[in-house]
């Protein structure tokens, strides 16, 4: 069963507006962390954000955000005011934790942004 | 953030021969790291946990004796493909776990096997 869900093969926003990255994850695990990373064609994975399951507070980081619905079990990255820079490949992921964890993460499917002058 | 290299960044070989690639944790000791391999347009497919002397864990459906990974300091994991084939063209992505379970990861290398 996929564990993490990113719904949208690519998405387009226009230079300055924000901009919303949808992902969806299934564990059974109460502790878990969840994390996006920017890939731009270079193939560089560039970490944005990260938002604990036991975090109370959504997480922040600059023009990212992480809308983290925990019932709903969705972590939506958004990122505002875009820039042509942030044209990139975005991807979703999670680690779960409990004793035995690894620290492995499980990769969405990725999603491709392209920022319109 | 840790700095974590790869190399060779790129790699054209021919189809049978074998290809070492080399990831080290620069300013960190990474006692786990992972590798991952990307085909074009998608996503990152785990294929094995490097330990630090202790042998690798691959996941389900990697081949170990086509993917071996050596995992002999703190510092440095390699991973050979061996007898490779065009269907291994590839990039190739590791990373290592810091002090506090964080991920950093490598620049990549692109493998082109013709």
């Amino acid at each position: 069963a996929q564990k993490i869900t990113q719904t949208q093969p690519g998405m387009f926003v226009q230079e300055k507006e924000a901009v919303t990255l949808d992902c969806t994850y299934d564990t059974s695990d109460p502790s878990y962390g969840l994390f996006w990373y920017k890939q731009p064609s270079s193939g560089e994975m560039i970490f944005l954000i990260y938002q604990g399951s036991y975090d109370q507070q959504n997480a922040t980081e600059g023009r990212y955000s992480l809308n983290f619905q925990k019932a709903r079990k969705s972590a939506n990255l958004v990122i505002s005011a875009s820039q042509l820079g942030d044209s990139a490949m975005y991807f979703c992921a999670m680690r779960e934790g409990g004793s035995g964890n690894t620290g492995k993460l499980i990769f969405g499917q990725g999603t491709t942004l392209q920022v319109k002058p | 953030g840790a700095v974590v290299s790869q190399h060779p960044s790129r790699v054209i070989c021919k189809s049978g021969t074998s290809v070492k690639i080399e990831c080290r944790s620069l300013d960190f000791q990474a006692t786990t790291m992972f590798w991952y391999r990307q085909f074009p347009k998608q996503s990152l497919m785990l294929m094995a946990t490097s330990n630090e002397g202790s042998k690798a864990t691959y996941e389900q459906g990697v081949e170990k004796d086509k993917f071996l990974i050596n995992h002999a300091s703190l510092t440095l994991s390699t991973l050979t493909v061996t007898s490779a084939h065009p269907e291994d063209s590839s990039f190739y992505i590791c990373s290592g776990t810091g002090a506090y379970n964080e991920q950093f990861f490598g620049p990549g290398t692109r493998l082109t096997v013709l």
